[in-house]
């Protein structure tokens, strides 16, 4: 039913760099709205991230980083740590028929 | 700060209604741009954008659900509720509700509810 697609997963070392992907359309990302980020800790709430493509609520690493690049968008994380461990979910707007709201598939981080 | 939280039934039976109500403190849903949304969570899934209401009582729905989905809200009460008709099973989910700012992400969250579907 989402209309972003993520891996499912990606894993790395501690230390590492990884980067997930966010795959939309014309009728969401690629029609300029904004993406945002979340981090979901087993058994947590969602945690805003990034907001605005690549914008970093107080508080939130600068390990964390977002872009948005045509039809997609991406959130990488610099120097892996165990502590990100998480499922991360990117979010944007869809005009398509009914405009609203929509989130990515997910993708589980598992850190080595 | 800026807080909500989610109550309502932890378990209901197929076909029947729900009826989920957000509590929020920190901010006012009668603030020009501010809007409150329901989002859900099956089990192992992903999350699930469901319906949000703004300031001015404008309302919005998930495609896929608008016709079992009602959004309302009470501004004096600090309180957004959410009901959903005809319950199944594959409605067992984690509801939350969170609150959303112009610029279109949710920044806060509540701790979300486990509601189950099952006789």
């Amino acid at each position: 039913q989402s209309v972003l697609t993520q891996p499912p997963s990606v894993s790395g070392a501690p230390g590492q760099r990884v980067t997930i992907s966010c795959t939309g359309s014309s009728s969401n990302i690629g029609a300029g709205y904004d993406v945002h980020w979340y981090q979901q800790l087993p058994g947590t709430a969602p945690k805003l991230l990034i907001y605005g493509n690549s914008n970093r609520p107080s508080g939130v690493p600068d390990r964390f980083s977002g872009s948005k690049s045509g039809t997609s968008a991406s959130l990488a994380i610099t120097g892996l740590q165990a502590e990100d461990e998480a499922d991360y979910y990117c979010q944007s707007y869809d005009s398509s028929l009914s405009a609203h709201y929509v989130f990515g598939t997910g993708t589980k981080v598992t850190v080595l | 700060q800026i807080t909500l939280k989610e109550s309502g039934p932890t378990l209901v039976k197929p076909t029947q209604t729900l009826t989920l109500t957000c509590t929020f403190s920190g901010f006012s849903l009668s603030t020009s741009g501010v809007a409150v949304g329901w989002i859900r969570q099956p089990p192992g899934k992903a999350l699930e954008w469901l319906a949000l209401i703004y300031w001015d009582d404008d309302k919005r729905y998930s495609p896929s659900l608008k016709s079992r989905l009602t959004i309302t809200k009470d501004t004096s009460k600090n309180q957004v509720v959410l009901t959903m008709t005809n319950m199944d099973p594959v409605d067992t989910a984690s509801y939350f509700c969170a609150h959303r700012i112009p610029a279109a992400h949710f920044d806060y969250w509540g701790q979300g509810t486990l509601v189950t579907v099952s006789s």
